[in-house]
């Protein structure tokens, strides 16, 4: 059974149109994590959440935010997609914040497409 | 400055042939850990296996076996008598000290196994 699921597996909109990806998970793990993967490249940490604490990395453009509203659920908003934001767009989560040895059990991810 | 290269992006081999994954890191922490993650096409990232950088043991996991040797700075991926099923993208890791969940992906590595 997933323990990650992301929704929706394909989302396509439009420039400048705000789009919303879904994640929920099962495992009741602490940290949720969103992680952005352009075609042949390697995965990029935007964000994570510790809990309810919100942790954005320095070069995580403006245009991203994301939501937790509980510990199952959490979204990645983007307010204005352009087209370089296509991409793959990974959740994942851990139960631990910090721990160098800590494994991440991923979603199958939501591939966007900006028209 | 941290890095993780993966100097190989395509590999194609046939069945039952061997096949080795090279993942090369740069860090300045004397503690950290290295990862390697299977993206099948179905696309989640899987983790296969993580090492810390004080365990230089090599490891084998049925057809797999890890190569970590830090006078090298590398961290191989040795898959022995690949099968179709092996066909994904495989990323090497890395995760320093405190930054549990901030993965540094290398590149990836995409592996065909052909009948």
């Amino acid at each position: 059974d997933a323990m990650v699921i992301q929704n929706p597996r394909y989302q396509v909109t439009q420039f400048g149109k705000p789009v919303t990806l879904s994640c929920s998970q099962t495992l009741n793990h602490n940290v949720m994590y969103w992680y952005q993967q352009k075609s042949s490249q390697a995965p990029k940490l935007l964000f994570h959440y510790y809990d309810k604490d919100f942790n954005n990395e320095a070069d995580t453009p403006d245009n991203f935010q994301s939501r937790r509203p509980n510990t199952s659920f959490c979204f990645l908003d983007i307010r204005s997609p352009g087209l370089g934001d296509a991409a793959m767009y990974l959740c994942a989560t851990s139960r631990l914040q910090g721990a160098t040895n800590e494994k991440l059990f991923f979603g199958s991810g939501t591939q966007l497409s900006v028209l | 400055a941290q890095k993780v290269t993966q100097a190989q992006t395509e590999i194609s081999v046939v069945e039952k042939e061997d096949v080795t994954l090279d993942c090369v890191y740069e860090t300045r922490d004397t503690t950290y850990y290295l990862f390697w993650y299977k993206q099948p096409p179905s696309g989640e990232l899987v983790f296969l296996i993580r090492r810390n950088s004080f365990d230089e043991q090599n490891e084998i996991s049925g057809r797999y076996s890890w190569n970590f040797q830090k006078s090298t700075s590398s961290f191989n991926f040795t898959i022995t008598a690949s099968q179709v099923v092996d066909s994904a993208v495989y990323f090497c890791a890395l995760s320093e000290a405190g930054q549990g969940g901030k993965l540094i992906f290398g590149q990836g590595t995409e592996l065909s196994v052909k009948p």
